[in-house]
């Protein structure tokens, strides 16, 4: 079965400055999708970026970038000019494309955005 | 939450009660998702239904059932609740297996 890793608990950052969340995962696919998920204290989720394994370029949603490593199976996110609004739980997401039972998310990090 | 909704908000049980969890979206997307979120563990999936007429089970499926009764409504049972189940429950969608999922304000269900 495939694993999702994210092995910071808990990080905090200073307003305007750069924070970055790792996640490993473990699969012997070789397409996928792999996802970074947010989820502030009104406990919605909210989607931040989105990779496709088989594409090299990193993804980059204004703010929000990735760090895609697939032969270290690594998927970090790199969130720039920290805003308040940042402070939520961070799940990391693996989607393989044809079987769903696979999926799996992180544990998640706790971000706290610090004024 | 644009495009689902999950009802109820809150649900508090008596161990062995029933109760069933409503989700519909109104996107007029394939797939849909049962999804428990508990401290330190992130979301597991429960079931999913890639099509109307189909489900599957998901990572934990044991002491739940579903029924997806159309396009756009996919219900979550709980025959016979059990402390263990206290969570809160997503219910999501997309349009295929490969696309994000949007996710319902969850339930949260506390079991006694």
């Amino acid at each position: 079965a495939q694993t999702v890793t994210q092995s910071q608990p808990e990080m905090s950052v200073q307003e305007a400055e750069t924070v970055t969340l790792s996640c490993t995962y473990d699969t012997s696919e070789s397409n996928y999708y792999l996802f970074w998920y947010k989820q502030p204290p009104s406990r919605q989720m909210i989607l931040v970026i989105r990779q496709e394994a088989y594409k090299q370029q990193n993804a980059t949603e204004n703010r929000f970038s990735v760090n895609f490593q697939k032969a270290a199976k690594s998927f970090s996110l790199k969130i720039s000019d920290s805003q308040l609004g940042d402070t939520a739980m961070y799940f990391c997401a693996f989607f393989p494309p044809y079987n769903n039972n696979d999926m799996r998310f992180g544990a998640g990090t706790r971000l706290t955005v610090k004024p | 939450n644009a495009g689902v909704t999950q009802t109820p908000k809150f649900q508090v049980l008596k161990t062995g009660q029933s109760m069933t969890l409503q989700c519909a979206q109104d996107m007029n997307h394939n797939s849909m998702y049962w999804y428990r979120q508990d401290p330190g563990m992130g979301l597991r999936l429960i079931y999913y239904s890639a099509s109307e007429g189909t489900t599957d089970k998901g990572e934990v499926p044991n002491g739940y059932n579903v029924s997806r009764l159309n396009k756009r409504e996919f219900s979550l049972r709980l025959e016979s609740a059990a402390p263990s189940q206290t969570s809160v429950y997503f219910c999501a969608f997309s349009g295929s297996s490969n696309q994000p999922q949007h996710f319902g304000d969850g339930t949260r269900l506390s079991i006694l």
